[in-house]
């Protein structure tokens, strides 16, 4: 089946040590978005690639980092994990960004603890 | 501004009741849409629906029906006979027209009860 793969599903780091999360997309999908969710409160869209063009929201701390090397893989670095960053990282794709093709589809989420 | 309220922040219903789920919503652009997406406990985020600001049609999908009044800025959720397998956290998103940013509500935790 087509879907959106997050691994690993569970990560823990400490504080300050460098982390990479990764996910992978079967859908062929040109867009491609990392959402922080921390715990009881709604998605926080962190940044999106709509295909190699980077989209980074004003207020994601310098902190986060994103690569997309190729259509199907997006990774989320976090260059200085601080305990505040402990949370749910989920990621999405959409098909395009155009009216009809503008759903978001998102994987299982890989959660964060920092230590 | 763009902005999602989903007011109620728990419900517990119990098997086989009726359960409306209410977002109401702000934004300035005439083009916008509108979606609704179920969180079980497993964490993924699964897609409900998709509506258009020019589409006030209300929809019905097996349990689920969506109710759009953009008079009233609402998009509410109604599942019909509620099952223990409909409990999850329901969001309501908003996306403006000229964005690719997805605006969620806080979310309300629906507990069904056998």
């Amino acid at each position: 089946d087509a879907m959106v793969i997050q691994n690993p599903r569970y990560q823990v780091t400490q504080f300050g040590k460098p982390v990479t999360l990764s996910c992978s997309q079967t859908l062929n999908h040109n867009v491609m978005y990392w959402y922080q969710q921390k715990s009881s409160q709604a998605p926080k869209l962190l940044f999106h690639y709509y295909d190699k063009d980077f989209n980074n929201e004003a207020d994601t701390p310098d902190n986060f980092q994103s690569r997309r090397p190729n259509t199907s893989f997006c990774f989320l670095d976090i260059r200085s994990p601080g305990l505040g960053d402990a949370a749910m990282y989920l990621c999405a794709t959409s098909r395009d960004k155009a009216a009809g093709a503008n759903e978001q589809f998102f994987g299982p989420g890989t959660r964060l603890t920092v230590l | 501004a763009q902005k999602v309220t989903q007011a109620q922040t728990e419900i517990s219903v119990v098997e086989k009741e009726d359960v409306t789920l209410d977002c109401v919503y702000e934004t300035r652009d005439t083009t916008y849409y509108l979606f609704w997406y179920k969180q079980p406990p497993s964490g993924e985020l699964v897609f409900l629906i998709r509506r258009n600001s020019f589409d006030e049609q209300n929809e019905i999908s097996g349990r689920y029906s969506w109710n759009f009044q953009k008079s009233t800025s609402s998009f509410n959720f109604t599942i019909t006979a509620s099952q223990v397998v409909d409990s999850a956290v329901y969001f309501c998103a908003l996306r403006g027209g000229a964005t690719n940013k997805l605006i969620f509500g806080t979310g309300t935790l629906l507990a069904v009860q056998p």
